[in-house]
């Protein structure tokens, strides 16, 4: 099972331009989520899904934009990036049961110029 | 608010123990995770505790006190593979995950 597949690894964009974070998983996992991981600080939530066609904010969900048409998938929309989104970004999916273990893609380094 | 603190840095020898602690105040109360992320690597869940006292798993273990608010993450023998960051991450009320900035944890040989 490749399990999280997150791409690209590394992505330099200019301010103002737009970019779509891919992330899908094989796992039949109903909830996936978005995360980014600033120095210092620890893992924030963008945004989640607890299936597909459900959607719903986490705590930083400014300037990005998500949306859930299969059970696979997940992407994330930078809308017009700006340099406080330099960032690395992780996609995480999760089952149900009575361990809600989630499973990290491998990120993405951005960088805003 | 919601809150987790853990210590920003840690050494430790090779063949030795460690223990990396871990306070919470969060709404509600559903768990508390531990992971493992390598420098530039993805976190790999490592534990799981929500009932109190200590998980043990091989090398690893965790312990949780829910009335204190205080978890730790114990390593035993330690290889030179488990310098890397360690992760707290309390779930509250709403199932949503509370996370730590990480403790980097160096070990010498």
């Amino acid at each position: 099972n490749a399990g999280v597949t997150q791409t690209p690894k590394f992505q330099v964009l200019k301010t103002g331009q737009s970019m779509t974070l891919q992330c899908a998983q094989d796992m039949n996992h109903e909830y996936m989520s978005w995360y980014r991981q600033d120095p210092g600080m620890g893992l924030r939530l963008i945004h989640y899904s607890v299936g597909a066609g459900i959607t719903d904010q986490g705590e930083v969900p400014n300037g990005y934009n998500v949306s859930r048409s299969t059970t696979e998938d997940f992407p994330l929309r930078l809308l017009s990036a700006a340099p406080s989104q330099t960032s690395v970004y992780f996609c995480a999916s999760g089952g149900t049961g009575d361990i809600v273990e989630l499973f990290f893609g491998s990120g993405t380094q951005l960088s805003v110029l | 608010g919601q809150n987790i603190d853990q210590p920003t840095e840690m050494t430790a020898t090779e063949g030795a123990i460690v223990q990396i602690n871990c306070t919470y105040q969060t709404s509600g109360f559903n768990g508390l995770f531990w992971y493992q992320q390598h420098a530039g690597e993805a976190p790999t869940f490592l534990s799981y505790n929500v009932l109190d006292g200590l998980e043990e798993k091989g090398r690893f273990s965790s312990f949780l006190s829910r009335s204190k608010g205080y978890s730790y993450l114990l390593l035993k023998e330690l290889q030179m593979k488990d310098s890397a960051s360690y992760l707290c991450a309390a779930l509250d009320s709403n199932y949503q995950l509370i996370w730590g900035a990480g403790t980097k944890l160096i070990i010498k040989p």
